[in-house]
């Protein structure tokens, strides 16, 4: 299978500050990959689909100027949490598509944000 | 608007045991569905997928089937095994390979 990394797995920050993550897949050329949020317990909602080289489409509620998604390649996009808050705590995960490939997304392994 | 529901949300079984997992959707012109695993703290590993066309998979002691015109699946899990311990979500595509709503997912547990 499709091999999809994140960076960081796992990152504490001050409230008020921003955090990047990163989305990699690591054996192919992702066309789409999407960004993921999940509260303890809970499933994953979606969050945003990311192009890579247009504008990511974000799904209702979900203020696209505090999660910045960029897909500058085929197989890298970033999320960054601007001016994070205690209320951004949360799981994220992304996944990665291809055309080109099987009729699934590859998931990465997630990343824990914690803002204090 | 696509709704997935999975019952029951916590089952736990005693080593051995063979077990039914259940997802239904609301919405029955999907593309294909995906049963994951999910162990705590980490990400999603695809079990199996059905494509819309297709009754049933089949994987090791793992057997899904879906009945797209009633909306649901079931994931069977024969001979439960302590390692088989962890959440089971159900996830839809109503496109191909986009946008995956999911389930609330079932947290398992085998008992040794």
């Amino acid at each position: 299978g499709a091999v999809v990394s994140q960076h960081p797995s796992r990152v504490i920050c001050k409230s008020g500050t921003s955090v990047k993550i990163e989305c990699r897949s690591l054996d192919f050329q992702a066309t789409t990959m999407f960004w993921y949020r999940q509260f303890p317990k809970k499933s994953l909602m979606l969050m945003a689909t990311s192009n890579e080289g247009s504008k990511a489409t974000y799904e209702q509620g979900v203020e696209k100027d505090k999660f910045l998604i960029n897909h500058a390649s085929l197989t890298l996009s970033t999320l960054t949490v601007t001016s994070a808050h205690p209320e951004d705590s949360s799981f994220y995960i992304c996944s990665a598509f291809s055309e080109s490939r099987t009729d699934t997304q590859y998931f990465g392994p997630g990343t824990r944000l914690t803002v204090l | 608007k696509q709704e997935v529901t999975q019952i029951p949300a916590a089952l736990s079984v005693p080593e051995g045991e063979n077990l039914v997992l259940n997802c239904s959707f609301t919405d029955s012109a999907i593309y294909n569905l995906q049963w994951f695993r999910q162990d705590p703290g980490k990400g999603l590993t695809s079990l199996l997928l059905i494509q819309s066309s297709q009754r049933e998979q089949t994987s090791g002691r793992l057997n899904a089937s879906l009945d797209k015109s009633s909306g649901r699946s079931t994931l069977y899990i024969a001979a439960s095994q302590p390692g088989d311990s962890a959440t089971y979500l159900c996830a839809v595509s109503g496109e191909y390979g986009n946008k995956l709503v999911f389930g609330a997912g079932t947290i398992l547990r085998v008992k040794s």
